[in-house]
């Protein structure tokens, strides 16, 4: 089954800590992208990546990293510099080429920051 | 610069009432794409359709239909006969094709109540 992994669906940490969000895909698709959702607003994109091991910076991209060392996986850290680190975080990819081809979501990564 | 609209907040209507989410676009491409996506409250985003600047026809999914005017650049999804399954947040999204980024810029939502 071709999808999109997000792990964990929940996470909790306490203020001050990095923590890493997990997105994996198997569609084959060499671009994918983090978007941040707060509640009642629409996505706001942190970091996109259009081919292995080349990435650039979305519209509010300060205070998370990224990587991307495989074209399956694309993780995001949340670092202690983000202010406002609790919110809704959405992987998704897309077949890339600069094709604007629709993208594909993961289930979403809940984190809580205290 | 490009922009999406989605005016209206949220909008509740009762079961089997046909109902039409609008989506306004800004955009100086001239080949670009708009899209619509539904946010079950599961959260996964889930795509309903794509559609290119070159293609105006009418698209019709079962009880989906999009409405595409480049003339007041709108692209307004209907559902008819509306069901409580149909509950959800929908985003409207465009890609400018010039940009080569693939990014999509995404409106910021309609939440929709069908009431049984």
């Amino acid at each position: 089954d071709g999808g999109i992994t997000q792990s964990p669906k929940y996470l909790f940490r306490k203020e001050g800590q990095n923590v890493t969000l997990s997105c994996e895909q198997n569609l084959n698709h060499d671009a994918m992208y983090w978007y941040r959702q707060d509640p009642g607003q629409g996505l706001r994109l942190i970091y996109y990546s259009q081919i292995v091991n080349d990435f650039q910076k979305g519209d509010i991209a300060e205070g998370y990293s990224v990587s991307r060392e495989k074209k399956e996986s694309f993780p995001l850290t949340v670092t202690s510099a983000q202010k406002n680190p609790t919110a809704f975080y959405l992987c998704a990819s897309s077949m890339g080429g600069a094709k604007s081809a629709e993208q594909y979501f993961g289930p979403g990564t809940r984190l809580t920051v205290t | 610069a490009q922009k999406v609209t989605q005016a209206q907040t949220e909008i509740s209507v009762v079961e089997k009432e046909d109902v039409t989410l609008d989506c306004v676009y800004e955009t100086r491409d001239t080949t670009y794409y708009l899209f619509w996506y539904k946010q079950p409250p599961s959260g996964e985003l889930v795509f309903l359709i794509r559609r290119n600047s070159f293609d105006e026809q009418n698209e019709i999914s079962g009880r989906y239909s999009w409405n595409f005017q480049k003339s007041t650049s709108s692209f307004n999804f209907t559902i008819t006969a509306s069901q409580v399954v149909d509950s959800a947040v929908y985003f409207c999204a465009l890609s400018e094709a010039m940009l080569l980024d693939d990014k999509i810029i995404f409106g910021k939502g309609t939440r929709l109540h069908i009431l049984p």
